[in-house]
């Protein structure tokens, strides 16, 4: 069983539609990230939080709003999508670099986003 | 430029064939950590294996190997004995020390399917 859980595992919403992705781990980790993958393609880095810091934006719209609660918790506020925003999101958590993290990531089962 | 190439797009074998699952990569980083992920049709992505740039030593899991070659820039995967479950699509992903934290550089992965 995964330790990084993702809620909901599916979600259909309308292009005017507000909703969260929430995520959650409970193995210490202090980074978290958010990936996003299209059917038949790799998972592309969306967002990186260390110390519940956002470190990283990979030049994500702003429809896309990540959140860090606290160390266990992470969300993406999703607003004002668009179609081809369907896809699967995927969080994931690991050590911090720097902290003998060799970079190994822990990914969640992913929700599974339809925008209609 | 960094990038990982999973030549074998899908790859149709039958139970207990053994199967190897090529990776190539490119890095200018003379410390970087390279990895295999499974993911099962669940969505999760399940971490196989990491190395480091600076330990060529081969490792066996079970029916599970991996060849890791500096000088010719390779990463492979061997499965023994395959078997039904071992049915995913599998990634190979690169991660260079001087990169961004979680960015991992994927393959665009190697469907394996097993058939009874």
């Amino acid at each position: 069983d995964t330790e990084v859980t993702q809620t909901p595992k599916h979600l259909v919403m309308g292009m005017t539609n507000k909703k969260s992705l929430k995520c959650e781990q409970h193995m210490g980790h202090r980074a978290m990230y958010w990936y996003k993958q299209k059917a038949k393609k790799p998972p592309e880095l969306m967002f990186v939080y260390s110390y519940e810091k956002l470190s990283i934006n990979e030049s994500v719209p702003s429809r896309f709003s990540p959140e860090c609660p606290n160390s266990s918790l992470l969300n993406l506020h999703l607003h004002a999508l668009q179609p081809e925003d369907s896809a699967l999101y995927l969080c994931a958590s690991s050590q911090v670099f720097g902290t003998g993290n060799t970079g190994e990531l822990f990914f969640g089962e992913g929700s599974r986003l339809t925008v209609l | 430029a960094q990038k990982v190439t999973q030549a074998q797009t899908e790859i149709s074998v039958v139970e207990k064939e053994d199967v190897t699952l090529d990776c190539v990569y490119e890095t200018r980083d003379t410390t970087y950590y390279l990895f295999w992920y499974k993911q099962p049709p669940s969505g999760e992505l399940v971490f196989l294996i990491r190395r480091n740039s600076f330990d060529e030593q081969n490792e066996i899991s079970g029916r599970y190997s991996w060849n890791f070659q500096k000088s010719t820039s390779s990463f492979n995967f061997t499965i023994t004995a395959s078997q039904v479950v071992d049915s995913a699509v599998y990634f190979c992903a690169l991660s260079e020390a001087g990169g961004s934290q979680g960015n991992l550089i994927f393959g665009k992965g190697t469907k394996l399917s097993v058939k009874p």
